[in-house]
């Protein structure tokens, strides 16, 4: 069975950076690519960027260029988000997410991870 | 980017009517692929490649479309529809996802 399992809630102050991380289990997750979407409170939702775990490769909406950082770490089979200089547009869920087997969706989600930028 | 605007924003229905939502893409795609959101949950998959429904997704749902045009359709609502729906696409990056349609129960 897919699983994706997040890291914790995190509470940070402005300015400073949190690596979230998303650690797959029931597939390996350099046989895919691994996303990465923000959810604002009570906002819709954005797609940040995506990592191939097999070669390292990123890919980033430009938006977040910058700001966001995705890594991976295959002996852990774990993908991993690294936000920076942090301000209040940053309070969210961030979400991890692989497409599907076939077709190209977004077929399994972890279950979130709140990140709350205040001092 | 792609950007999917929905409409309606915010959509009232009562149990057992049959409503429409629409996603709309400023350029053509080759799918629309849609997810339901409860409060407090994950996105999950609901819909598929415009029409093909996700595992147990409910057979009163089903999707429509192509181009820049794609609908979503309950034929029967019923409380437990009651929930945000996205669409989004994936034929070019960015990503995108549509602000969302609200479904509310009367």
């Amino acid at each position: 069975e897919v699983q994706l399992q997040q890291s914790g809630a995190e509470l940070v102050k402005p300015g400073a950076s949190v690596k979230l991380s998303c650690t797959a289990s029931g597939f390996n997750i350099k046989d895919t690519y691994m996303h990465w979407v923000k959810q604002r409170p009570e906002q819709g939702l954005e797609w940040i960027g995506r990592i191939d775990p097999a070669n390292g490769n990123t890919k980033y909406d430009p938006k977040f260029q910058g700001k966001a950082t995705i890594t991976a770490d295959t002996s852990s089979n774990t993908a991993y988000l690294q936000l920076s200089s942090l301000t209040s547009e940053d309070t969210a869920v961030y979400y991890c997410a692989r497409k599907g087997d076939v077709e190209a969706w977004f077929a399994y989600w972890g279950q979130g991870t709140l990140v709350t930028v205040s001092a | 980017q792609i950007v999917l605007s929905q409409s309606p924003a915010i959509l009232s229905a009562s149990p057992g009517e049959k409503v429409t939502m629409t996603c709309r893409a400023s350029s053509s795609v080759s799918y629309m692929h849609w997810y339901q959101q409860k409060p407090g949950s994950s996105p999950k998959p609901w819909i598929y490649a415009t029409s093909n429904l996700a595992s147990g997704v409910p057979a009163r749902f089903s999707g429509s479309g192509s181009g820049t045009s794609y609908s979503l359709t309950i034929s029967r609502v019923e409380a437990e529809d009651a929930a945000t729906y996205y669409c989004q696409q994936w034929s070019s990056n960015p990503l995108t996802f549509g602000a969302g349609t609200k479904l509310e129960l009367k």
